[in-house]
């Protein structure tokens, strides 16, 4: 059973940088898939933040590119996510997600609140 | 980026059919079969039951389909039951981004 579990801190300051890393068990990131982010501010819908193919290639929602990288740790079996300058307006739940490869995320973690506050 | 556009809710009796719209362009929902469907129960993460217009996951009941004209894809639920209680959300891939819906509450009275 293939499973996705989002970590890191659920607290950041402005102007900080978010940082949540997503362990994968029950597959391998080198296999044939995507992997990628999703947010959901409080209240709000959904927001693609970007993804990553198995061979390393990112591919990042033009509305926070600037500030995001998606990366993937192969010996871990993890990938992660990097958000820079934050801001009150990026707190939201984070999932980390899967797509086969065929526009839609077939897996979803169980998701992350993070704040950004001082 | 703008969202496709879904009603904000849809409500029906325990066995009734309901119908959420989801509108986009011919950039997204106009364009192959790049519409997928989530459910998301209150406090919980979404979960994919409907994808490529009409395909559903194994696991996801018959009573969800799936279905597109145009650039208006549709969800519906037949035999509604109060475990449907939850948000959903269409989707769709338009240059190279996913794009969601406005979500759509549905409510079993």
């Amino acid at each position: 059973q293939v499973q996705l579990q989002e970590s890191g801190p659920g607290l950041v300051k402005p102007s900080g940088t978010l940082s949540l890393t997503c362990a994968v068990s029950g597959y391998s990131i080198s296999s044939s898939a995507f992997w990628g982010w999703v947010r959901q501010p409080p209240g709000k819908v959904l927001e693609w933040i970007g993804e990553i193919s198995h061979g390393g290639t990112p591919n990042y929602n033009p509305s926070l590119k600037s500030r995001v990288t998606i990366s993937l740790d192969r010996s871990k079996n993890e990938f992660s996510l990097e958000l820079r300058s934050v801001t009150a307006a990026d707190t939201a739940v984070y999932y980390c997600v899967r797509s086969p490869g065929w526009y839609y995320l077939d897996l979803w973690g169980r998701g992350t609140l993070v704040t950004v506050s001082s | 980026q703008s969202a496709l556009t879904q009603p904000p809710s849809v409500s029906g009796s325990p066995g009734q059919s309901v119908t959420i719209s989801c509108t986009g362009t011919s950039s997204d929902v106009g364009t192959d079969n790049r519409v997928s469907w989530y459910q998301q129960p209150p406090g919980t993460a979404p979960k994919v039951i409907i994808y490529e217009v009409t395909k559903r996951p194994s696991g996801v009941p018959d009573r969800f389909s799936g279905s597109k004209s145009g650039y208006t894809a549709s969800l519906t639920i037949s035999g509604l039951q109060a475990e449907d209680e939850a948000d959903y959300y269409c989707s769709s891939y338009r240059s190279s981004t996913y794009v969601f819906g406005t979500g759509t509450k549905v409510t079993v009275l």
